[in-house]
């Protein structure tokens, strides 16, 4: 059984511009939840996708975006980067209806 | 809305000793807790989860953890620390389950760093 997998591992990028992150699910698992980890603190929900739609947002701005695809991998675009992006990207999959989501290894993101 | 609260953002043990990390929690709907631990540039791993059957939880790696409806808390707990358990622990819980395809939403306590000392 294959765990979430992320990539890329870290990313370098500077304000303004755009970055797209990447999510395998666990094998078997149709729902994708996204979260932000500041150095420091815990980690906050941004969104979860599950049929290929969001399913509940939590207090990002629109600027952060998501897509699930059929085989229910997902990506996290941010537009317009600020040096708060700064972050480790968190993705976490589970089986709709479940109780547990289980996490990859995340994606550092610098913005310098 | 829910919150978590961990007391205490560092615990130094010493090797052997008892390993008790505190959280607190905030809901107006019976909740699903869970701990879970993070290795130093890694995500996270789910150490135990609390789903409304028995209160006591035991985990992965020794750890426990005892759901107290009348204090709001499911503090966790080791016996005997190892020097391997040294890392960040999250308590964290969910706002909803189940229903409607969702998997609830995770909101997470600040953290707390175990130190583990030889």
């Amino acid at each position: 059984e294959t765990g979430v997998t992320q990539s890329p591992t870290h990313l370098i990028k500077t304000r303004g511009q755009q970055v797209t992150l990447r999510c395998s699910s666990q094998s078997g698992h149709n729902t994708v939840s996204w979260y932000q980890q500041a150095l420091g603190q815990g980690p906050q929900f941004i969104f979860q996708y599950y049929r290929e739609e969001e399913n509940g947002r939590g207090n990002f701005p629109p600027r952060f975006s998501g897509l699930q695809f059929p085989n229910y991998s997902s990506e996290l675009n941010v537009n317009a980067l600020e040096l708060d992006d700064s972050a480790l990207y968190l993705c976490a999959s589970s089986l709709a209806g479940s109780d547990t989501q289980y996490f990859g290894p995340g994606t550092r993101l610098t913005v310098l | 809305a829910q919150s978590v609260t961990q007391l205490g953002s560092h615990v130094s043990v010493s090797e052997g000793a008892l390993v008790l990390l505190r959280c607190n929690y905030s809901s107006s709907v019976p909740p699903y807790l869970f701990w879970y631990v993070q290795y130093p540039n890694q995500g996270l791993q789910l150490l135990l989860k609390y789903t409304s059957a028995a209160t006591l939880v035991k985990g992965i790696n020794g750890f426990e953890a005892e759901f107290k409806k009348s204090e709001t808390s499911f503090h966790l707990t080791k016996p005997s620390a190892h020097m391997s358990d040294a890392a960040e622990y999250f308590c964290a819980v969910s706002d909803q389950y189940g229903g409607s395809g969702n998997t609830g939403k995770l909101i997470f306590g600040q953290g707390t760093t175990l130190q583990v000392k030889p």
